[in-house]
């Protein structure tokens, strides 16, 4: 069945330093989507990619859709506390998402 | 514009109890998914409703199951509770559920099963 993979499952990274979470699916995705969990809260949808290699930035945050469209990642530039968070891809085919397993991020200042 | 409500927030139950979680979607949203959230699992979709019909469905057990009004409201049930049903249960709505649309979630219902 459909599966999306995301890596890493934590990071721990000093305030100031890039962090990069990846998502594969194991099929070819419409389209991708973002959100970012804060503790104790719910999904917040950041961003949409659709295009095949599409790249957007928001900010520090660059989001990229791979080429075969089965693969994506979200970098973050020179983190902030503010961004403490689970990161979650959601691939979609047809009208159904298949979320990743999230990426957890914590910030050290 | 007032965002997904859902409600109770949280929720203790025993084994073999059933319990209806609602969810109130944004005002002019059609689709409502469902979504079960475990540490282990992580976010896993139990389905997903427009205009009162079922459109798509995870892999869950006939015991969970749901149905939504006409006024887009949606409820969801879990009957004979396992210790496994322990999760965080979210909605999420949005216009028309194309995947394409942005999905807004709601707060979610903690549910502990003991």
């Amino acid at each position: 069945g459909q599966q999306v993979m995301q890596i890493p499952q934590y990071q721990h990274v000093q305030e100031g330093e890039d962090f990069t979470t990846y998502c594969n699916s194991s099929t070819t995705l419409s389209n991708i989507q973002w959100y970012k969990q804060r503790p104790g809260g719910h999904p917040v949808f950041l961003i949409q990619l659709v295009k095949s290699g599409e790249v957007k930035k928001q900010k520090r945050l660059t989001f990229q859709f791979g080429e075969a469209k089965k693969n994506s990642s979200l970098h973050i530039t020179a983190t902030q506390t503010t961004d403490v968070g689970t990161y979650f891809c959601a691939g979609n085919t047809g009208n159904q998402f298949y979320f990743g397993t999230g990426t957890s991020l914590t910030v050290i200042p | 514009k007032a965002g997904v409500t859902q409600t109770p927030r949280y929720l203790i139950k025993t084994r073999g109890q059933q319990v209806t979680l609602s969810c109130s979607p944004i005002s002019g949203h059609r689709s409502v998914s469902w979504y079960q959230q475990t540490p282990g699992q992580g976010l896993q979709f139990l389905f997903e409703y427009f205009s009162e019909t079922q459109r798509n469905k995870g892999n869950f057990p006939g015991r969970f199951s749901g149905r939504q009004f006409s006024n887009s409201r949606s409820e969801m049930n879990v009957s004979t509770l396992e210790l496994g049903d322990s999760a965080l249960y979210l909605c999420a709505s949005s216009w028309a559920g194309t995947g394409q649309e942005t999905q807004y979630f709601g707060p979610g219902t903690r549910l502990l099963v003991l």
